[in-house]
């Protein structure tokens, strides 16, 4: 199973927003509920930020939402603060229950 | 208060072997499925394995298929992973991560480190 695609940066002044892309998610039901989006910081392990498509676990800031259209779902990043600067990765689930990760983002606060 | 504590990680041979071991407190872990994650220095995430919780149900990422072996122990709180054969290409940083429905990963570790290298 190929990585889902990811531009490789973004990047936004702080106070602005910022939106990855993330192409080649399952759009068959009930699989195209399963996106998630995990963001890691330099030096530590994945956190996770958004579960089925929308959902934020709690203590997840609302700055961030998901969202998804066909097969590319987004995950958009409001109020760019400098501690959200790390690596983003979102994730898939095809019909095997055999999860892909996307290539990965890194965002940039100027 | 919440913890996946990984180790075992090592430098090892190529072709040699290693256990990996994730100690798991502040959750039922019998009630959760669990994997591993790896990355690759200064690479992306990938899936590696999982079990779940249903009926302890095994999936393998084909680039581990046959060499790597996923399993747990629901009386310690313990996940593992037997790395057999290990090739230059397994040197990683890996994680171990609770499983939701077999849907995402809500909890990691810290991760413990491989090298395979002669």
């Amino acid at each position: 199973q190929s990585a889902l695609t990811q531009p490789a940066s973004v990047s936004g002044s702080p106070g602005q927003s910022v939106t990855i892309s993330c192409t080649g998610t399952n759009s068959d039901p009930p699989y195209y509920k399963y996106v998630s989006w995990y963001q890691q910081s330099p030096g530590k392990a994945p956190k996770l930020l958004i579960y089925e498509v929308t959902h934020r676990p709690s203590g997840v800031s609302d700055r961030f939402s998901g969202s998804k259209s066909g097969d590319t779902a987004s995950l958009t990043i409001s109020g760019l603060q400098a501690e959200d600067e790390g690596i983003y990765y979102c994730s898939s689930y095809t019909p095997a229950s055999i999860p892909v990760f996307g290539t990965g983002t890194k965002v940039t606060v100027l | 208060e919440v913890q996946l504590l990984e180790s075992g990680g090592a430098l090892v041979q190529p072709g040699g072997s290693l256990r990996l071991s994730c100690e798991v407190s502040g959750f039922i872990f019998s009630a959760y499925g669990w994997s591993w994650v790896r990355q690759a220095p200064g690479k992306g995430l990938e899936w590696v394995a999982t079990i779940d919780h249903f009926r302890g149900s095994t999936f393998y990422a084909d680039s581990v298929k046959d060499r790597f072996s996923i399993s747990r122990d629901n009386s310690k709180n313990i996940l593992y992973l037997q790395l057999n054969s290990l090739r230059a290409e397994d040197t990683a940083m890996y994680y171990c991560a609770k499983t939701m429905y077999n849907r995402y990963f809500d909890h990691w570790g810290q991760g413990t480190v491989v090298t395979v290298s002669s």
